[in-house]
């Protein structure tokens, strides 16, 4: 099964851009990355996800290396709403769907 | 919309007694998931439904049981818990199994003594 690696907790000021680092050096070609965050015990809150290319929405930006192998997420302009635990997840597709498999995440704390 | 829904919120139990989690979703999607989070841990599958009338074991389906109910609603049931249970377990639904978003309910604290 492809899994991630991501630090156990990152620090990022207020206003500046966080960029949260994720390696899946096992990814196949066919599996997706995505990013969801869980902020304060809640459930898990969808970001982004990508294939190849690098991909932007409202929320953040992913940047996939030419290789695959590793990713990072941003979020442009970090606020303390984003205070959360960032989960980078490698979607392994199987006959009857798809299954998605969570690792320890990264801890953003964002400061003031 | 309601979204996910799950209840109850909070449960303690004794170890071997029994209790039937519950999920609904007013989204009109067709798949459903089952999730466990340990403490300090991130989320494991424990069983699925892609659509109605069918479920298939996750990464952790051991002590569990399922019953997708209607397009709406899907069940966890522990027949026997065990304190190895005790976790936060969370629903979540998309459109369909290849959807790419989940929805995630707000979870059910479940602790086994």
């Amino acid at each position: 099964d492809a899994k991630t690696t991501q630090p156990t907790s990152m620090d990022c000021a207020e206003g500046r851009a966080a960029n949260l680092p994720c390696n899946h050096s096992t990814i196949s070609g066919n599996e997706y990355v995505y990013w969801y965050r869980q902020i304060h015990s809640q459930g898990p809150q969808y970001i982004i996800h990508g294939l190849k290319n690098n991909e932007t929405n409202e929320m953040a930006s992913l940047i996939i290396t030419e290789d695959r192998k590793s990713s990072t997420l941003i979020l442009p302009h970090a606020t303390l709403r984003d205070t959360a635990v960032y989960y980078c997840i490698v979607r392994v597709p199987a006959n009857t769907g798809n299954q998605f498999y969570f690792g320890t995440g990264t801890s953003l704390t964002v400061i003031p | 919309n309601a979204g996910v829904t799950q209840t109850p919120k909070f449960q303690v139990l004794k170890t071997g007694q029994s209790m039937t989690l519950q999920c609904a979703q007013d989204m009109n999607h067709n798949s459903m998931y089952w999730y466990r989070q340990d403490p300090g841990m991130g989320l494991r599958l424990i069983y699925y439904s892609a659509s109605e009338g069918t479920t298939d074991k996750g990464e952790v389906p051991n002590g569990y049981n399922v019953s997708r109910l209607n397009k709406r609603e899907f069940s966890l049931r522990l027949e026997s818990a065990a304190p190895s249970q005790t976790s936060v377990y969370f629903c979540a639904s998309n459109l369909d199994r290849f959807y790419n978003e989940q929805f995630f309910g707000p979870g059910t604290r479940l602790t086994v003594l």
